[in-house]
Parts: structure tokens; C-alpha cells; sequence
């Protein structure tokens, strides 16, 4: 799987968008990009994936670039409970027979701010 | 709908000592994953169960840690021996398939401290 780098922490003030930058510059052409979070002392969660189409869905937006060099997550409305480390990662497409094990590197800390 | 469970919630246990770690997946869910996180630290893959297939161990750490799913659904892993290494939250996942298209759903981890 590709690598991918994100920016280790960022803040928000709540009520406005988040906007989360990831960099994916090796990605090839049968990888689909994902993004998961997990709020302190919680297990992951899956937010949205993507392949080359911007995708939308009740928890966030993703915008991917033209060369799918890079994508951006939007949290449009960030409320206090969005506070979470969000991780960026990407994933070979295709039937696995040893599953689809998730890896996350870093992740970016984000603070939404009262 | 109910998620993934895990349990305990919470594991302290003397070293040497063995430790069960039990995963109930969402129903119908045919792959489940076992991963471990140290703290401040990333996931790290143990093992995966799909269906009726002979489960990907290629994770696991050492021989002292093994995992069993029963009837295709309820999963443990087991750590014989502990060592204060092993302290971690175990985090068990299900997917409908063990495909990247579905996504993984988590349980909310047992946090297992070896004293």
C-alpha cells in the first residue's frame, strides 16, 4: 500500500469546516483512498473512502486531486465530538485472501475549539 | 443495531499469568480482525478470520498468543505467559467480507495491563 503523510496536528474552531490534508503521492491507479478516526479511548472508525470521484456522505466529504496525488477530508459543521486523531490511508483494490488489515500510520490530532 | 462487543472491558493480570480476550462481531459479519495498539502508538495487524478459511496468523507476535472463532462468529485470543510487553488495548474488528470494499467496524477494545 501507498504511503501517505499527514500534517501530525491541527485545531478548529467548532461550527466551522475542517479541513484535513493527506498526501498520497505514490497511490496507483487500483488503490482507493480511506480515512478512519478514533476519539481518545474509542476503537477506529470508518468515515469515507474514495477512488478518484469526490465522495460525500452524512459524516464528511472527500475531495480527492485530479492526479490523486492527494485528498482532503471535510467535517463541514466540526462540533466538540469531532475532536479525534484522523488517519489517511491507502488500500489495493481487489480480493484479498489474507483480508484487507488496516495500518495506520501517524494521523492527524485534530482539536475542535469551543 | 448492535456493534462489535469486547470483553473485559479492562484486564490486569500478573506476568506469567495467561489472559482470555473475547470479540462478539456483528451478526453476519464473516471477517473478523484482532489488533493491538500500544499507547501513543498505531494499530498493529494479529490475525484475521474469513469464514470457514484457515485464519491468516501472519501477525501474531509469538507462539504465546493464539486465536480461536467458534461457529464462525464469536472470536478469542488468548495470551499464555504474559509479559509486561503484551500490555496494550486489543482491538477486535468485523467486516461483512474480508474485502477492502466493506469497511471494518470496531469494538471498543480491552485495555490489558501486565503488572
Amino acid at each position: 500500500d501507498a504511503k501517505t503523510t499527514q500534517p501530525p496536528s491541527m485545531d478548529c474552531a467548532e461550527g466551522r469546516a475542517a479541513n484535513l490534508p493527506c498526501n498520497h503521492s505514490t497511490i496507483s491507479g487500483n488503490e482507493y483512498v480511506y480515512w478512519y478516526r478514533q476519539i481518545h479511548s474509542q476503537g477506529p472508525q470508518y468515515i469515507i473512502h474514495g477512488l478518484k470521484n469526490n465522495e460525500t456522505n452524512e459524516m464528511a466529504s472527500l475531495i480527492i486531486t485530479e492526479d490523486r496525488k492527494s485528498s482532503t477530508l471535510i467535517l463541514p459543521h466540526a462540533t466538540l465530538r469531532d475532536t479525534a486523531v484522523y488517519y489517511c490511508i491507502v488500500r489495493v483494490a481487489g480480493l484479498q485472501t489474507s483480508g484487507s488489515r488496516l495500518t495506520f500510520g501517524e494521523g492527524t490530532q485534530l482539536t475542535v475549539n469551543p | 443495531g448492535a456493534g462489535v462487543s469486547q470483553s473485559p472491558s479492562n484486564k490486569v493480570t500478573e506476568k506469567g499469568k495467561d489472559v482470555e480476550l473475547r470479540c462478539d462481531p456483528i451478526s453476519g459479519h464473516t471477517a473478523l480482525y484482532w489488533y493491538r495498539q500500544s499507547l501513543g502508538q498505531g494499530l498493529e495487524f494479529l490475525i484475521y478470520f474469513q469464514g470457514n478459511s484457515a485464519p491468516d496468523k501472519s501477525g501474531l507476535p509469538s507462539d504465546r498468543f493464539s486465536a480461536e472463532r467458534t461457529g464462525g462468529s464469536v472470536s478469542t485470543l488468548t495470551i499464555q505467559r504474559t509479559q509486561q510487553e503484551d500490555s496494550a488495548v486489543y482491538l477486535c474488528a468485523s467486516s461483512r467480507q474480508g474485502t477492502i470494499y466493506y469497511e471494518q467496524y470496531f469494538g471498543p477494545g480491552t485495555r490489558l495491563t501486565v503488572t
